[in-house]
């Protein structure tokens, strides 16, 4: 199957810092997300992005998928964006790889 | 709106008891649907995807099984629970065409 890197695996910010998430994928993709998860374990959808760029309030992301490459960016990160962020692709049909995720803890 | 729903939230569970899991959509019809396990610390694998009433998928060879036996109804079940099934297992839902997916709450699952 496709492998799915996401780096860096642990970040730790202080409120009102900027991050960049990126996500790796080794192959071609027919779509991707990214998403949040919450400590209560539910996963929130943040931007379903197979491909250009996308921005909602603080957050933005965008795909090069000719490069096999999704970056995430979160500005001026508040305390509840923490949590934990999975990068999603589908290769195939319905052959969805999830990455191991970037663990986000920002401080007050 | 569409919305998911799983239950039950928790579960603990000895090993070699059967399980039943269950996952409703409500708000769409004919969605693809599909359960996801975590392990702790972990990203998510993809267990089984569903596109049609009995039409199942297996991606990942297993003590579990899944069966879809209404259009927006999806069962996780096994006849006898090993150690090693323990996890958070989540159900997601895709409109058919569009490959989207929405993520219900999860199940926690210990089996001791």
């Amino acid at each position: 199957g496709i492998q799915v890197e996401q780096s860096p695996p642990d970040l730790i910010l202080q409120e009102g810092a900027n991050s960049t998430l990126r996500c790796n994928f080794s192959d071609s993709v027919n779509n991707l997300q990214w998403f949040h998860q919450n400590p209560w374990g539910q996963l929130i959808n943040l931007f379903y992005i197979p491909s250009g760029t996308k921005q909602n309030g603080r957050l933005s992301a965008t795909t090069v998928a000719t490069e096999r490459y999704s970056l995430l960016y979160i500005s001026s990160s508040q305390t509840t964006d923490s949590g934990v962020y999975f990068c999603a692709v589908m290769a195939g049909f319905n052959k969805f790889y999830f990455g191991s995720g970037t663990k986000l803890n920002v401080k007050p | 709106s569409q919305t998911i729903h799983q239950w039950p939230a928790t579960l603990v569970q000895p090993v070699g008891s059967p399980l039943s899991l269950e996952c409703t959509v409500e708000g769409t019809s004919n969605p693809n649907l599909y359960w996801y396990r975590q392990a702790a610390g972990r990203g998510l694998q993809l267990l089984f995807y569903s596109v049609g009433i009995g039409q199942i998928s297996s991606e990942v060879p297993q003590n579990l099984s899944a069966s879809r036996p209404q259009d927006r109804q999806f069962i996780l079940s096994s006849k006898k629970l090993l150690l090693s099934d323990s996890g958070f297992y989540l159900c997601a839902w895709s409109p058919r065409l569009w490959y989207e997916q929405f993520f219900g709450p999860g199940t926690r699952l210990t089996v001791l």
